[in-house]
């Protein structure tokens, strides 16, 4: 198994560009969310899904749009960037529908925007 | 409130010598409690959980934590430390997301240990 994995890895964007973080897991989890790690801040949850067809917002939705048309696949997508969007982003995937329980995080996107 | 708690930015400790990274907890009812790790420039990784049960939890890499509920506490614990456990760690608690019944993990800030050879 591959596990969870992402693309890019890194990512240089201008502000106002548009772009999609992609991410993709062989595990058959329900469970899918996309968090970004900011210096002091932690991780913090943008948004989730519990299964395809079902996505919601987590604590820092604003400026980014997400869908789940299949289990495996789940990407973010930046509508217009702007530089407080420089950050690294993880995308985590678990078993339980009802989740999260233990989480398989990829290995990140590094996003700068300028 | 929920909440985690990591005090300690920073923890020094010699190679061989035992590790205690601390963690606090506040959240309503039964706590689900985990700790990853995070090596450099990677993803984060599980260590353990406690769901229920035994207050001390075996994890991977020789790893243990210690659930004290009167003291909603959770620290990990290595009896011996290794260079290669230079990291960053994470504690976390199962809560929930705004007043819905969807939960989330809280994660605490985390602790990033340095173990010298």
């Amino acid at each position: 198994n591959a596990g969870v994995t992402q693309t890019p890895k890194f990512q240089v964007l201008k502000t106002g560009q548009s772009m999609t973080l992609q991410c993709a897991q062989d595990m058959n989890h329900e469970y899918m969310s996309w968090y970004r790690q900011d210096p002091g801040m932690g991780l913090r949850l943008i948004h989730y899904s519990v299964g395809a067809g079902i996505t919601d917002q987590g604590e820092v939705p604003n400026g980014y749009n997400v869908s789940r048309s299949t289990t495996e696949d789940f990407p973010l997508r930046l509508l217009s960037a702007a530089p407080s969007q420089t950050s690294v982003y993880f995308c985590a995937s678990s078993p339980p529908a009802g989740g999260p329980d233990t989480q398989y995080f990829g290995p990140g996107t590094r996003l700068t925007v300028l | 409130a929920q909440s985690v708690a990591q005090p300690e930015d920073q923890v020094n400790v010699a190679e061989g010598n035992p590790l205690t990274v601390k963690c606090t907890y506040s959240v309503s009812g039964n706590p689900y409690l985990f700790w990853y790790v995070q090596y450099p420039n990677r993803g984060l990784q599980f260590l353990l959980k406690y769901i229920t049960g035994d207050n001390l939890v075996k994890g991977s890499y020789g790893f243990e934590a210690e659930f004290n509920k009167s003291q909603t506490s959770f620290h990990l614990k290595k009896p011996s430390a290794l260079v290669s456990d230079s990291a960053l760690y994470f504690c976390a608690v199962r809560g929930f997301l705004n007043a819905g019944n969807n939960r989330k993990l809280i994660w605490g800030l985390g602790t990033s240990l340095a173990v010298n050879p």
